[in-house]
């Protein structure tokens, strides 16, 4: 069926690195548009980054430009979000989302569980 | 980055008809439309409404969305217990090159 499995979240120290996996199944992974969202607990959606199709185009909330890179291989179906120098407030439940992909605005139609990440000392 | 703003909190009897509204500007609402999700506690975001009123299948009729201007609406009728949750608006934003959500509204059927 269709899904997604995130996987790589932990408890982590400030300054550290760690990199999350999705791993996509049951769809055209090599035609959808990927993306990162997390929600700090207790708090609302954050859009992350987002990859094209084919990981030619890659985009990133200003909060993690310059830390975090998103990555995908289309022969393995899966994102991956490398995150390094991480901060306590990247503390999160991270989701990789799949774009519904039928134009601008056209949102995220099939979400992961999610994996957490916890930045602490 | 600039998000969309919605109310924090929303609250109407069983069976009765809310409303809930995102507004955004001539850069993503506006322009590009929105998209609406629903949360539950514990649970991933769920799909309701994309590209401001196309339905994902399996989606009821008891969801609608519409736009006017920089502001979408997400309409619900009939409320049921298992609409209370929380409702998130995102558009993509074509100054910023990002997406863009809404604080999300906590939706309390009574």
């Amino acid at each position: 069926q269709v899904q997604l499995v995130e996987s790589g979240g932990g408890v982590v120290q400030p300054g550290r690195s760690l990199r999350l996996s999705c791993a996509a199944s049951g769809f055209t992974f090599s035609g959808s548009e990927m993306h990162w969202v997390r929600q700090a607990p207790g708090k609302g959606l954050e859009w992350v980054a987002s990859s094209s199709s084919d990981g030619s185009y890659k985009f990133y909330a200003d909060s993690v430009k310059g830390r975090f890179t998103i990555s995908r291989d289309n022969s393995r179906n899966t994102v991956n979000l490398q995150m390094n120098s991480l901060r306590t407030e990247d503390t999160a439940m991270y989701y990789c989302a799949k774009e519904e992909g039928t134009g601008p605005s056209s949102g995220f139609d099939i979400w992961g569980q999610g994996t957490v990440v916890s930045v602490s000392s | 980055q600039a998000g969309l703003t919605q109310p924090p909190s929303v609250s109407k009897d069983l069976r009765q008809t809310a409303t809930l509204t995102c507004t955004g500007n001539n850069n993503n609402v506006g322009n590009e439309g929105a998209a609406w999700l629903q949360q539950h506690q514990g649970h991933p975001p769920k799909l309701l409404s994309y590209r401001n009123n196309n339905r994902p299948s399996g989606i009821s009729e008891r969801f609608s969305a519409s736009r006017s201007g920089n502001t979408a609406s997400l309409t619900i009728t009939g409320l049921q217990p298992e609409d209370e949750a929380d409702y998130y608006c995102s558009a993509w934003d074509s100054s910023l090159s990002a997406w863009v959500f809404g604080g999300g509204t906590k939706l309390t059927v009574l």
